[in-house]
């Protein structure tokens, strides 16, 4: 059975930028949800897909944007980088939206100069 | 606002001394309670996680929790720790009705002193 996987592992970027993470979810799971992870702090919810729509959304502003595709593979795009979007950004997958316990990938490091 | 506060930020403890690390949300409504674990430069590895049923719950590496409904709690603990359990610990529910975002504590520092 195939874990999380996510890419890249790190990314530098400049402010204004545009980025796109990549999570894949593991085998038999049909939901992924996006975390960000601010260091020295507890993740903070983005958003979640289940069956290729987003079922449900943190407070985050509408240039983190994301989609999930038909292998339930998903991605996170992040428009116009900002300094404060320096951060771990976790992928978790589970099977089902609601409750279940979400599996979650090693993280994709971003950093904004 | 729901929340979770996990009121300690470090917890420095001797080697195979007991340990209990705290945690307590805001709702008494229906909830889900996991408690992950973070080593350095990894991701969040699931401990444990209460859904329903018996409050004593058992997880990997010797943990087991609380759910204390009344005192809206679910500790951590274990009896002997290990120089291998140096990590972050989190906490982190689900509230109903949705059950779909999970809510994080700022997490504990487990730090083991030999």
């Amino acid at each position: 059975e195939t874990g999380v996987t996510q890419s890249p592992t790190h990314l530098i970027k400049t402010r204004g930028q545009q980025v796109t993470l990549r999570c894949s979810s593991q085998s038999g799971h049909n939901t992924v949800s996006w975390y960000q992870q601010a260091l020295g702090q507890g993740p903070q919810f983005i958003f979640q897909y289940y069956r290729e729509e987003e079922n449900g959304r943190g407070n985050f502003p509408p240039r983190f944007s994301g989609l999930q595709f038909p292998n339930y593979s998903s991605e996170l795009n992040v428009n116009a980088l900002e300094l404060d979007d320096s951060a771990l950004y976790l992928c978790a997958s589970s099977w089902g939206p609601r409750g279940d316990t979400q599996y979650f990938g090693p993280g994709t490091r971003l950093t904004v100069l | 606002a729901q929340s979770v506060t996990q009121l300690d930020s470090q917890v420095p403890v001797f080697e195979e001394a007991p340990v209990e690390l705290r945690c307590n949300y805001s709702s008494s409504v229906s909830v889900y309670l996991f408690w992950y674990v973070q080593y350095p430069n990894q991701g969040l590895q699931l401990l444990l996680k209460y859904l329903s049923g018996s409050t004593l719950v058992k997880g990997i590496n010797g943990f087991e929790a609380e759910f204390n409904k009344s005192q809206t709690s679910f500790h951590l603990r274990k009896p002997s720790v290990h120089i291998s359990d140096t990590a972050e610990y989190f906490c982190a529910v689900t509230f109903a009705p949705s059950n779909y975002q999970l809510i994080w504590g700022a997490g504990t520092k487990l730090i083991i002193k030999p």
